[in-house]
């Protein structure tokens, strides 16, 4: 069964750093992109960034772009999201999901998402 | 980057009804058009992929149809687990953008 467990969110400061981990199991990690995707409280969803199956490729929303960096660990079967330099406007739920394998850009299985609030 | 605009943006039917939400793309983006199912406090549940193939263990109920930048997502005989948010995602260009969602309620 794939299973995806996010972690890491919380109440950050605006202008602070997040580090959000997602453990994967039930499938070979190794061979599928994976993306982050947000839901803002209320509102649809935004996709944020993905990452091919080895990291040589990765792309952003541009609203994240240098701030955000989008990573993996094969070997741990994780992948990450650093975000630095937190808006308000970054307050969502952050989800971790698997891309289908016919192509990069949309996913087949979802984590249950971590909730990251950007607030003073 | 490409827009989706799904319509209607919200919509009430009856148990046993059929329904069809349509998604429109600012640009042409061939077959690269997936829907998800959400409902309330859980993760988008992905439905179709390929504006017609459905994702395994995922019923016939649900049909998707269209090319270009027209697509429907068709649900049968509604029965209450399908009252959700449905909605439509390009992933043609970069980035993959989500139509605005359409709210499916009990009438």
């Amino acid at each position: 069964e794939v299973q995806l467990v996010e972690s890491g969110g919380g109440l950050v400061q605006p202008g602070g750093s997040l580090r959000l981990s997602c453990a994967a199991s039930g499938f070979t990690f190794s061979s599928y992109w994976m993306s982050w995707v947000r839901q803002a409280p209320g509102k649809g969803l935004e996709w944020v960034a993905n990452i091919k199956q080895d990291g040589s490729e990765k792309y952003y929303v541009d609203s994240v772009k240098g701030r955000f960096t989008i990573s993996r660990d094969n070997a741990k079967n994780s992948l990450y999201l650093q975000m630095n330099s937190l808006r308000a406007e970054d307050t969502a739920v952050y989800y971790c999901a698997r891309e289908i394998e016919a192509a990069a850009g949309t996913s087949d299985y979802w984590g249950q998402g971590t909730l990251v609030t950007v607030s003073s | 980057d490409i827009q989706m605009t799904q319509s209607p943006s919200s919509l009430s039917a009856s148990v046993g009804d059929r329904v069809t939400i349509t998604c429109r793309a600012s640009q042409g983006i061939s077959n690269y058009l997936a829907w998800f199912q959400q409902k309330p406090g859980k993760a988008p549940k992905s439905l179709i992929y390929a504006a017609s193939s459905l994702q395994s263990g995922v019923p016939s109920k649900f049909s998707g149809s269209g090319s270009g930048t027209d697509f429907t997502l068709t649900i049968s005989s509604l029965q209450p687990e399908d009252f959700a948010t449905y909605y439509c995602q390009q992933y043609n260009s970069y980035p993959p953008t989500f139509g605005q969602g359409t709210r499916l309620e009990i009438k």
